[in-house]
């Protein structure tokens, strides 16, 4: 069965340290990986997903198939990326439909 | 278009009452998916639709719930005789294909007293 997993619910992190936030997943298929991020009072928003392999606000995330692993990374971390954080796997066997991880708040200390 | 809206934002119902949602996808969107969020949880698929087709329903969707996407345009999401465990925020996405990005709407929140 298809889960994605973010073991951290609540991550705070000074400005300017390196930020990691962790996801894990399990899925029989090739996956398609996203992180979506809520700002508050937002709607929830596509941050990244792994096929582009870009760099979005800093972040970057990449596709560890060895480890089902897909940790969003940002060197220095801003205030402004304090936010809900959630890792979805898109499965291609279910119609595409997402499976979100249960989220991280993550909370940048000035 | 300025992308996905969800309508009522919010709303507050008793127990045993049916309420009905409404979502209006961004245009050229075919695909348009509704999910259920609790708190301290990520958000749950509950259902979808490709163009007016309803392909895929999760087995968590109980009887009581019941969605359509008429013309292929907006959709609905009903809830009958609801209860306790029905609040939630309900969330409907958009998208092009199957695998594009889904743009979320802001949501409805459900309180059911």
């Amino acid at each position: 069965a298809q889960r994605v997993t973010q073991p951290e619910k609540l991550l705070s992190v000074f400005k300017g340290a390196p930020v990691e936030l962790k996801c894990n997943y399990s899925y029989s298929g090739s996956p398609e990986l996203f992180w979506y991020v809520q700002y508050s009072r937002q709607r929830l928003q596509l941050l990244l997903r792994h096929i582009s392999r870009e760099s979005i606000k800093g972040f970057t995330a990449d596709l560890n198939k060895g480890e089902t692993s897909f940790h969003l990374k940002k060197p220095f971390a801003q205030e402004e990326d304090s936010a809900m954080y959630y890792c979805a796997l898109s499965a291609s066997n279910t119609g595409n439909q997402f499976y979100f991880g249960t989220g991280t708040s993550l909370t940048v200390i000035p | 278009d300025t992308g996905v809206s969800q309508d009522p934002r919010h709303k507050i119902t008793k127990r045993g009452q049916n309420v009905t949602f409404r979502c209006d996808p961004i245009s050229e969107h075919n695909r348009l998916y509704w999910y259920r969020q609790t708190l301290g949880q990520g958000p749950e698929f509950l259902t979808y639709f490709q163009n007016e087709a309803q392909l895929e329903k999760s087995r968590l969707l109980s009887d009581r719930f019941s969605a359509e996407r008429p013309k292929g345009s907006f959709s609905t999401l009903e809830i009958q005789r609801t209860e306790q465990g029905d609040s939630a925020m309900y969330l409907c996405a958009s998208s092009f294909l199957a695998g594009y990005e889904q743009y979320f709407g802001p949501g409805t929140r459900l309180t059911v007293t």
